[in-house]
């Protein structure tokens, strides 16, 4: 139940292409946080998500807290070269934020 | 420098040799973390610290050990390496959870690699 599942696990897209990938879980969570981990560095936080049904955008980024509050989605509009590199889902957990697996994204010229 | 650093960011060993990992930031954050990421695990939590001299296992804590004699620093210390071992260490760093906003701050992560 305190897993997260993200899918896909990977993606190949063209440039210019929108992106959507998920995160679920079998618990009920208050919080849903994305991260994102360019090559050879380590993760970044994109955006936070407090609210069920919340949906908040940074940039070209999108992101929803599910009504059931089991899911989130991030959705990549326009994607360019930049946008490579994996994406976590994570939720805190205690003094801890417990990660999913991530999505790698990969783009194609 | 300011933010979160690690040390060193490539490392080299052999099975059996003691490693220890360095993570330093300059915050003053209250919790610090380390992580291992390998492929198809994702990040696997292996010890955290919620204030100097306070320290707890995560996922994955056996055949790490860590220390915190001061706020700045959280080393992580592999006593006898083993090839399993092989992976990017991750450390991270975060305010108390009462003034958090969930931000959790990432190193640039030391690649291990132990033959």
């Amino acid at each position: 139940g305190q897993q997260l599942n993200q899918s896909p696990q990977s993606m190949f897209i063209q440039e210019g292409e929108d992106v959507s990938m998920n995160c679920t879980s079998s618990s009920i969570f208050n919080t849903w946080l994305w991260y994102k981990q360019d090559p050879g560095e380590g993760p970044v936080l994109l955006i936070a998500l407090y609210k069920a049904g919340e949906l908040t955008s940074n940039g070209r980024l999108t992101a929803q807290f599910g009504i059931t509050r089991k899911d989130s989605f991030l959705n990549i509009s326009a994607s360019i070269p930049s946008d490579v590199g994996i994406y976590f889902c994570a939720r805190p957990r205690g003094d801890k934020i417990i990660f999913g697996k991530g999505t790698r994204l990969h783009i194609l010229p | 420098d300011a933010g979160i650093t690690q040390s060193p960011r490539y490392k080299i060993t052999e099975t059996g040799r003691q490693v220890t990992l360095m993570c330093h930031q300059t915050w003053s954050h209250s919790y610090m973390f380390w992580y291992r990421q390998d492929l198809g695990h994702g990040l696997r939590l292996i010890y955290y610290s919620a204030a100097a001299d306070i320290t707890d296992k995560g996922e994955v804590p056996d055949g790490y050990v860590v220390s915190r004699s001061k706020t700045e620093n959280f080393p992580l210390t592999l006593e006898s390496a083993t090839r399993s071992q092989t992976s990017v260490y991750f450390c991270a760093s975060r305010e108390r959870l009462a003034e958090s906003t969930d931000t959790q701050y990432f190193g640039p992560g030391t690649r291990l690699t132990v033959l």
